[in-house]
């Protein structure tokens, strides 16, 4: 599975759009982008997943390049509840038991 | 639904002792995973079933030992702890569906294990 590079950490002011980049340079075709998030000394909570095209759900925002080389996670409005480890991960469509956590980013949503 | 729940949350062991932590799901998945994270570190997969009478080894699977004798139960085993087994213990489970259809884990509130 794809390898994936997140800067260690990032600020953000409660109210505006946290922006989570994500490289991701070496990722396969049949590879899915997926993030994950754990807030402090909880377990991983899914965020959400992409192949090719943009999706958005309740949480958050996903923009895939359309080379699928890079992405980015948005929390739009973002609140102190959203300070939390966040893991961007790829791997191949089933078999969670390739799923890879890496260090991941840890942002810090200031008031 | 309880969703997936772990059992017990937290637990201190002498050298040598053994346990098992349990984990239980309701919403009829297929898959079912152990994991360990250490401070300021990511998740390591120990190990993991993809059904019910399965398991197979993860990236971390030395000292530890796994059953899944019930399709909503995933057992974890420690025979002799080492405090190198010092960690916190996350469950996750997820479902399998037809190929192209990508899996989602969901995780248990984890089990803060200290070995002394």
């Amino acid at each position: 599975d794809a390898k994936t590079t997140q800067p260690p950490s990032m600020d953000c002011a409660e109210g505006r759009a946290a922006n989570l980049p994500c490289n991701h340079s070496t990722i396969s075709g049949n590879e899915y982008v997926y993030w994950y998030r754990q807030i402090h000394s909880q377990g991983p909570q899914y965020i959400i997943h992409g192949l090719k095209n943009n999706e958005t759900n309740e949480m958050a925002s996903l923009i895939i390049t359309e080379d699928r080389k890079s992405s980015t996670l948005i929390l739009p409005h973002a609140t102190l509840r959203d300070t939390a480890v966040y893991y961007c991960i790829v791997r191949v469509e089933t078999g969670g038991f390739k799923t890879i956590f890496g260090a991941g980013t840890r942002l810090f949503v200031k008031a | 639904n309880a969703g997936v729940t772990q059992t017990p949350k937290f637990r201190v062991l002498k050298t040598g002792q053994s346990m098992t932590l349990l984990c239980a799901q309701d919403m009829n998945h297929e898959y079912m995973y152990w994991y360990r994270q250490d401070p300021g570190m990511g998740l390591r997969l120990i190990h993991y079933s993809v059904g019910e009478g399965t398991t197979a080894k993860g990236e971390v699977p030395d000292g530890y030992n796994v059953s899944r004798l019930k399709k909503q139960n995933f057992l974890l085993g420690l025979e002799s702890a080492a405090p190198s087994q010092t960690s916190v213990y996350f469950c996750a489970s997820s479902y399998s569906e037809p190929a192209g259809t990508p899996d989602t884990q969901y995780f248990g509130p984890g089990t803060r294990l200290t070995v002394l």
